[in-house]
């Protein structure tokens, strides 16, 4: 198993500015997921990161509004770049410890962008 | 691409009844996972159940079961004696085995908000 953190748990913002989301995880994994879930909907994923390469962005998902770091097997940051209200949503890290078994979800982030 | 598909965007069920919650998916794939997971207004996503392809005996897990149809593409969930605590959205996902040229993402139906009526 795995227990994941995510810092910060919500936050409150204005258009224009950009925030950094920290995902933490207890042990070391191989991949690391990044997932947006817009008020009321489901679960999309914006890029999948690995340790030691670039992220893997989705269609519809570019790295300049989505920069992702993955310094160690450890930790991950998102940060949404230029916010506008339309990036309002919960922002959910995720790992995958055995290719194929449970992906393991943190508690994710509330943005609200004003 | 992959889609998942859940029809139900509510359910509700009285507590101690049963309550099954449909999930339909399509794939050209033959080697897949599909997971069912919970998310409480916690919004803590818990895994519920995982079901591999190539199994033919539908998983199950205390209260919970699926009935796996891999030839109809679908992946339904039953909970049995339902309780309070059950109420959450519930996500269908469908994840790829493919050695070659799969993907690791979770690809999430919409939901189904579940009510547990006392």
């Amino acid at each position: 198993s795995a227990v994941i953190s995510q810092k910060p748990s919500r936050d409150i913002c204005q258009r224009g500015t950009s925030l950094t989301i920290q995902c933490q995880v207890d042990s070391q994994v191989t991949m690391m997921f990044w997932y947006r879930q817009q008020p009321g909907q489901s679960l999309t994923l914006i890029a999948t990161a690995n340790q030691g390469s670039e992220a893997t962005y989705e269609s519809g998902f570019v790295i300049d509004k989505f920069p992702i770091s993955r310094p160690n097997l450890t930790f991950s940051t998102l940060t949404v770049s230029n916010m506008s209200p339309e990036d309002s949503s919960i922002y959910l890290c995720s790992v995958e410890v055995h290719p194929g078994g449970e992906q393991f979800f943190g508690p994710g982030t509330r943005l609200t962008v004003l | 691409a992959q889609t998942v598909t859940q029809s139900q965007p509510e359910m509700s069920v009285q507590e101690a009844e049963t309550v099954t919650l449909s999930c339909t998916y399509d794939t050209s794939e033959s080697d897949y996972y599909l997971f069912w997971y919970k998310q409480p207004p916690s919004r803590q996503m818990i895994l519920v159940i995982r079901q591999e392809a190539y199994k033919q005996q539908n998983a199950t897990e205390n209260r919970f079961s699926v009935n796996f149809q891999k030839a109809a593409k679908s992946f339904s969930l039953k909970i049995s004696d339902s309780q309070l605590g059950d109420a959450a959205m519930y996500f269908c996902a469908y994840r790829s085995a493919e050695t070659q040229g799969g993907s690791e993402k979770l690809v999430f139906g919409k939901g189904t908000k579940l009510t547990v009526n006392p």
